[in-house]
């Protein structure tokens, strides 16, 4: 199976801040990478597809990129509703794996 | 509106079974695939399952092959995921989703989950 690390695994941060998040993947997963961001009580809202597609509805703050098996979640400029925890995902292969998460909290 | 609703969940003692379901509405349920993820607080989300819209292909993770079945009535818009043998590890939100395939695979869609408790 393809396991997925993220960094770090949680951060705190306060509104306006640039935040970066880090996904790897075990091995080569060809882009077939999502983010996704979840609050507490909610189930998961896909954010990003494909490493770097915007998904519909999603504010422009948020971004993805690649880098070989580093991945990442880029928000410009983090606003209060952002505060939630982020999972990335392989699409790649069966099973689907997913990253444990990272934490953005307020500093 | 646009939804996956899962229903089913419970408390149920371990060596049990329950069936859980998946119902969809606002699209068009007969061509996407569906999946089955579940969360817990110490492992996180784990893939489970999946049945392509056909309902004649199935996949699913080693942890619950040959225990969790999964299967879809599109006449009814509904995904079932059948759990057998449950053990106190199976306890968890269980999640279904449903996957894109345009420009890659994602879940572009989720349910708000129905919650699992295996415990005597």
């Amino acid at each position: 199976d393809i396991q997925m690390t993220q960094s770090p695994s949680s951060l705190s941060a306060s509104v306006g801040d640039r935040v970066t998040i880090t996904c790897r993947a075990s091995q080569y997963i060809g882009g077939f990478l999502n983010w996704y961001q979840q609050k507490p009580g909610k189930a998961p809202k896909l954010l990003i597809w494909s490493a770097s597609h915007l998904q519909s509805g999603v504010p422009p703050r948020f971004s993805g990129s690649e880098s070989g098996t580093d991945y990442t979640l880029t928000i410009s400029s983090l606003q209060p509703e952002d505060f939630a925890t982020y999972f990335c995902q392989q699409s790649f292969t069966t099973p689907r794996t997913f990253g444990p998460g990272t934490k953005v909290d307020i500093k | 509106e646009v939804q996956l609703v899962e229903s089913g969940g419970g408390l149920i003692q371990p060596g049990g079974s329950l069936r859980l379901s998946c119902a969809a509405s606002g699209f068009t349920f007969s061509t996407t695939w569906v999946h089955w993820v579940r969360q817990t607080p110490g492992k996180g989300l784990v893939w489970l399952s999946r049945v392509n819209p056909q309902g004649d292909s199935t996949t699913y993770a080693d942890s619950v092959k040959g225990r969790f079945t999964i299967s879809r009535d599109n006449a009814k818009n509904t995904v079932y995921l059948q759990l057998n043998s449950l053990r106190a590890e199976d306890t968890a939100l269980y999640y279904c989703a449903r996957e894109a395939s345009l420009g890659g695979w994602y879940f572009d869609l989720w349910g708000r989950g129905t919650r699992v408790t295996v415990s005597s």
